[in-house]
């Protein structure tokens, strides 16, 4: 399974935007990239997924590098309530299964 | 329409005890996938459940048991309970096995 790499941690201010990046050199031209987001004491929840071109949703953005190395999660504007652990997750299309390889994800802060 | 739901949201063990954990998968699917989340990582595949049988396997020991019953709802069971389960166990409905996937709050266990 290809692997992704995201900073450990980020801090933004409210209502300011937010870019969350992503790298995952060894992608496969199937390998759909997927976000998930884990809110303090609940589950993950899908955010947003694209394979090349860049997709916006009522939730987020999610720019694609043209090489499809690093993709950027992109938050227009930061609210309190988006202080979460962002996942960055590779998942192949077709394949035979919606497992989730997830990492430590990126921790985000998000001040007053 | 009720999202995923799990049960206990709590609960406490000792060592060599046994546990079962429940999950009513969201309506309209009939898979359940389980992963277990310890603090301050990402949740870890543990198996998933298609047409009442088990379809795929993370890297768990025999300890780990699943079953999903004809209503898509399913347990996972966890043998001689060792301090290391301590986790948040975390169910995911999907439709199929390759649909997305939704999950619920989880199951907070403790071991001592």
């Amino acid at each position: 399974d290809a692997k992704t790499t995201q900073p450990n941690s980020m801090e933004s201010n409210e209502e300011e935007p937010v870019h969350l990046p992503c790298n995952h050199s060894t992608i496969s031209g199937t390998d759909y990239i997927h976000w998930y987001r884990q809110l303090p004491s609940q589950g993950p929840e899908y955010v947003i997924h694209g394979l090349t071109s860049n997709v916006n949703n009522r939730m987020a953005s999610l720019a694609i590098a043209e090489d499809r190395k690093s993709s950027t999660l992109i938050l227009h504007r930061a609210t309190l309530r988006d202080a979460a652990v962002y996942y960055c997750i590779l998942m192949r299309y077709g394949g035979a299964t919606n497992k989730l390889i997830f990492g430590t994800g990126t921790l985000l802060a998000v001040q007053p | 329409d009720a999202g995923v739901t799990q049960s206990p949201t709590h609960l406490i063990k000792t060592r060599g005890q046994q546990v079962t954990l429940r999950c009513s998968p969201k309506s309209g699917h009939d898979t359940v996938s389980w992963y277990q989340q310890a603090l301050g990582q990402g949740p870890q595949f543990i198996f998933q459940y298609y047409e009442e049988e088990e379809r795929q396997r993370g890297n768990f020991p025999d300890r780990f048991s699943g079953h999903q019953f004809p209503n898509y709802s399913s347990e996972l069971n966890v043998n001689a309970l060792l301090l290391g389960d301590s986790a948040l166990y975390l169910c995911a409905s999907s439709r199929r096995s390759t649909g997305e996937l939704f999950f619920g709050e989880g199951s907070r266990l403790t071991v001592l």
